[in-house]
């Protein structure tokens, strides 16, 4: 596709529902990110893939988040029983090479805005 | 520690005037590569620049340049001639050490430019 997207754009839950978030990388990129970006601060990195291997989940804040990207492609970012410290928006971030080079740009979508009420 | 630090939360600027975003970073890793974000309303994070640490020249990509200072450990956003579309957030992010993939993002400026 033309760039990275996300759906859904906008998702409302009430506490202690399952959510799942999609994102659709750049056809093509090896590498895929997820960062969680609350009111007014930077993104912070949640988890990395290399086509279907998640090889950094340092970042996710709880055993409640659970990503995965099983034909390399797609991730799907699932969040169990949310709560309300869950609220954010959810970016997806890919990149076309797994290897190591400094400038190995991550191209972000738009982000799913996540309200848990 | 904060590992990228933007001090600027917001900043003000008149059309076609040029506008520096500072950002100051910590690392003692030798190699790291440093980026600056645009994200609009929209809330699609926009690459704008890129900066490695054994680059000898600032980067330069059109109107936007990084005013590089290694050994103060900065790496400022120039934009040159701004537009009213400029007015956006602005992050500056790192990724540190040989084969790290993710990047460390700062706390962002709010870039306003009024006609």
């Amino acid at each position: 596709g033309a760039g990275v997207s996300q759906s859904p754009r906008y998702k409302v839950a009430k506490r202690g529902q399952d959510v799942a978030l999609r994102c659709d990388p750049i056809s093509g990129h090896v590498s895929l990110f997820w960062y969680q970006q609350a009111l007014g601060q930077g993104p912070e990195f949640l988890t990395y893939f290399q086509n279907e291997a998640q090889l950094d989940k340092s970042g996710l804040p709880s055993d409640r988040f659970f990503a995965e990207r099983p034909e390399g492609s797609v991730s799907t970012l699932k969040i169990q029983r949310t709560q309300q410290e869950d609220s954010a928006v959810y970016l997806c971030a890919s990149s076309s090479t797994w290897v190591y080079q400094a400038k190995n740009i991550q191209y972000f979508g738009a982000g799913t805005r996540l309200s848990v009420l | 520690a904060q590992k990228i630090t933007q001090t600027q939360p917001g900043m003000f600027v008149q059309e076609k005037e040029a506008v520096t975003l500072d950002c100051t970073y910590d690392t003692s890793d030798p190699s790291y590569g440093l980026f600056w974000y645009k994200q609009p309303s929209s809330g699609e994070m926009i690459f704008l620049i890129y900066q490695g640490s054994y680059d000898q020249q600032n980067a330069t990509e059109g109107r936007y340049s990084l005013n590089f200072q290694k050994a103060r450990k900065s790496a400022n956003l120039v934009i040159s001639a701004s537009q009213l579309g400029d007015s956006a957030m602005y992050f500056c992010a790192m990724r540190e050490g040989e084969g790290a993939q993710k990047l460390v993002f700062g706390q962002g400026t709010r870039l306003t430019i009024n006609p």
